[in-house]
């Protein structure tokens, strides 16, 4: 089965960086994405690893750590739209994602 | 091209009741998954659809959920006998479909919002 954990909610400062991590245990490995979620609002994809190491896009960066079972999502130069629930997810046999219960962020100004 | 769209957006039923949600996929995705999300939780996995074959129902809480997927296109997911537990937002999500390690990212719909009186 799959197992995923991330932080419940985390507080930041607008222009500030913050580290969302995540720990997973799978049966399988077939990589690890990062969404947003807006309240209200359907999940986004952000980030995609299956190889270790940071992979970064713009003011978002993620990384994996496949021995450690360990990933996180790096947010560079807060911006008040950044505060949503930032979701880690682990793709199953049938790449069905198991989700974390999400971490959700606010910036504050 | 457009993303995939869910239909309503908002249900509100009574208990007892059947409802059906709708979701029309990106063109040319061939993967299908239905998910739940209630309140505060994260996202469950309920059904999922490849192209042609048996669907993967490992997902479904109870016999008086079902899907069914038309064509290899457009999904209804049915929920039978309505009960309170059953509020949350539905989300379909679809891919291309690709095997292996490659990434086969998911894309999200709206959601329909149900709620279950």
């Amino acid at each position: 089965g799959q197992n995923i954990d991330q932080p419940t909610e985390m507080t930041a400062t607008e222009g500030a960086i913050v580290q969302i991590n995540c720990t997973y245990q799978t049966s399988g490995f077939n990589g690890l994405f990062w969404y947003q979620q807006h309240a209200g609002e359907a999940p986004t994809f952000l980030s995609y690893n299956v190889l270790d190491g940071l992979e970064e896009k713009g003011r978002f960066s993620s990384f994996l750590s496949r021995s450690k079972g360990y990933s996180y999502l790096l947010l560079k130069e807060l911006q008040m739209k950044d505060s949503a629930s930032y979701l880690c997810a682990a793709p199953g046999s049938a790449r069905q994602l198991t989700f974390g219960s999400g971490t959700q962020l606010t910036v504050l100004p | 091209g457009a993303g995939v769209s869910q239909s309503p957006s908002n249900k509100v039923t009574e208990k007892g009741k059947d409802v059906e949600l709708r979701c029309d996929p990106i063109s040319g995705h061939t993967a299908l998954y239905w998910y739940r999300q209630s309140l505060g939780q994260g996202l469950e996995f309920l059904i999922y659809f490849q192209g042609n074959s048996a669907p993967d129902k490992s997902g479904l809480p109870s016999d008086r959920f079902s899907a069914e997927r038309t064509g290899g296109s457009v999904s209804t997911l049915t929920i039978q006998r309505t009960q309170q537990e059953d509020s949350a937002v539905y989300l379909c999500a679809t891919s291309v479909g690709r095997r292996g390690r490659e990434r086969d990212t998911q894309y999200f719909g709206p959601g329909t919002r149900l709620t279950v009186l």
